[in-house]
């Protein structure tokens, strides 16, 4: 069974660029979660989405959205970027979410704004 | 809001020796699930080990166990026989028992666990 893939792995823009990640859960799974990792303030997460609606959103401003696809696929976009951007986001897909479902992750994509 | 809590950001163990990682939270819930995630160099993040919290039982996976101890709200991982592809950054996470909050993780900051041969 594939596990989750996110694309692309690296990417480098500059400031006031946009940017689109993409996240393919693991078949079956319904559930994509988005994370994002800097070293100063660890482990953050953005959103979920499920079925193509959002359940649940962190504390991130209005420039980064996200959405999914009917067969489950997610993406996230990042408007006008800023340096702090720069980080490892990392996407998990899981079944469900009404009860306990194992999140997988994917390898992450490595943003870096110059 | 639940926090998570790891007090130590880097560890260090001889290869065969044992090593326990520290891990607090803060949750106002009775209900809950907490996790050991491990991240090694290429990035990949792996599920550890799980605990429910209304189980009153420790988890354990092979060399992996943990010490949840539900009333001081602390969950520790002691790796047992430490091998060096235990070598990694170490996440203690919690999620929330129901639905409201989806798949939501709360992730501690850390510990590097070093693994010495």
């Amino acid at each position: 069974k594939a596990g989750v893939t996110q694309t692309p792995r690296y990417l480098i823009k500059t400031r006031g660029q946009q940017v689109t990640l993409s996240c393919s859960p693991i078949s079956g799974h319904r559930s994509v979660s988005w994370y994002q990792q800097t070293p100063g303030q660890g482990l953050q997460f953005l959103f979920e989405y499920f079925s193509e609606t959002q359940r649940n959103k962190g504390n991130f401003p209005g420039r980064f959205s996200g959405r999914q696809f009917s067969n489950s696929r997610s993406e996230m976009n990042v408007s006008t970027l800023e340096l702090g951007d720069s980080a490892l986001y990392l996407c998990a897909s899981s079944r469900g979410t009404s009860s306990y479902n194992e999140q997988f992750f994917g390898p992450g994509t490595r943003l870096t704004v110059l | 809001a639940q926090t998570v809590t790891q007090s130590q950001p880097e560890m260090s163990v001889q290869e065969a020796e044992t090593v326990t990682l520290s891990c607090t939270y803060d949750t106002s819930e009775s209900d809950y699930y907490l996790f050991w995630y491990k991240q090694p160099p290429s990035r990949q993040m792996i599920l550890v080990i799980r605990q429910e919290a209304y189980k009153q039982q420790n988890a354990t996976e092979n060399r992996f166990s943990v010490n949840f101890q539900k009333a001081a709200k602390s969950f520790s991982l002691k790796i047992s026989d430490s091998q060096l592809g235990d070598a990694a950054m170490y996440f203690c996470a919690y999620r929330s028992f129901g639905g409201e909050y989806g798949n939501k993780l709360v992730f501690g900051a850390g510990t590097i666990l070093r693994v010495k041969s």
